[in-house]
């Protein structure tokens, strides 16, 4: 079974720092997600890697499969990052996808 | 395109009786995934079906049950509830089942809010 860990549990950040959010595995896996939930529950899927580096605006996934972690990046953090992110794998031996804990947000103006 | 919807979105029943959650991905996703998400356990994979077949489960009892159709709109099932099924269900559709080595986007329906009294 893949356990999953993330860190911080939770981060309260001014606006505008950079924000380092990390997932270790302890299983190879076929992909990992990095998923973001607003309160209320809505989860939107942010990246989805096997390998190297992926950019989306001001949010930055990388993956050191030999490592087994990942990381998230906020650069130019604004209150509007404020949420839970969570990191989530496929594969390694397991059904589905298996969750970490999340790390819970806070971008303070 | 329209997103995942859910359905019902808010849901309280009492133990002992059973539920049907309903969940229509977006249009042309095949595969659809069950989340079960509580505060103590966080997100839990429930089971994943693809073209009408269930392709994977978690590791939950088998009051737990769903099924999909031939449109692809899934429903879950739980029967003889518990307190502790009180929680939010998620589902989530892709073009792919989420097998090893397919790394296709999951987009997330709103999530059914179910209370158990």
């Amino acid at each position: 079974k893949n356990e999953v860990e993330q860190s911080p549990q939770n981060l309260t950040a001014q606006e505008g720092e950079f924000i380092t959010i990390n997932c270790s595995y302890s299983v190879g896996i076929s992909a990992l997600h990095w998923l973001q939930q607003h309160p209320g529950g809505g989860i939107v899927s942010l990246f989805m890697l096997s390998s190297g580096k992926k950019k989306h605006g001001r949010l930055i996934a990388t993956i050191n499969i030999q490592e087994k972690h990942s990381s998230l990046h906020i650069t130019a953090s604004h209150p509007r990052d404020s949420a839970v992110y969570i990191c989530a794998v496929t594969g390694g031996g397991a059904d589905g996808l298996t969750f970490g804990k999340g790390t819970h947000l806070i971008i303070q103006p | 395109k329209a997103g995942v919807t859910q359905t019902p979105r808010y849901l309280i029943k009492t133990r002992g009786q059973q539920v049907t959650l309903s969940c229509s991905p977006i249009s042309g996703h095949r595969s659809v995934s069950w989340y079960q998400q509580t505060p103590g356990q966080g997100l839990q994979f429930l089971f994943e079906y693809f073209s009408e077949t269930q392709r994977n489960k978690g590791n939950f009892p088998g009051r737990f049950s769903g099924r999909q159709f031939s449109n692809s709109r899934s429903e879950m099932n739980v029967s003889t509830l518990e307190l502790g099924d009180s929680a939010l269900y998620l589902c989530a559709s892709s073009q792919v089942p989420l097998l090893a080595g397919n790394t296709d986007t999951q987009y997330f329906g709103p999530g059914t809010r179910l209370t158990v009294l």
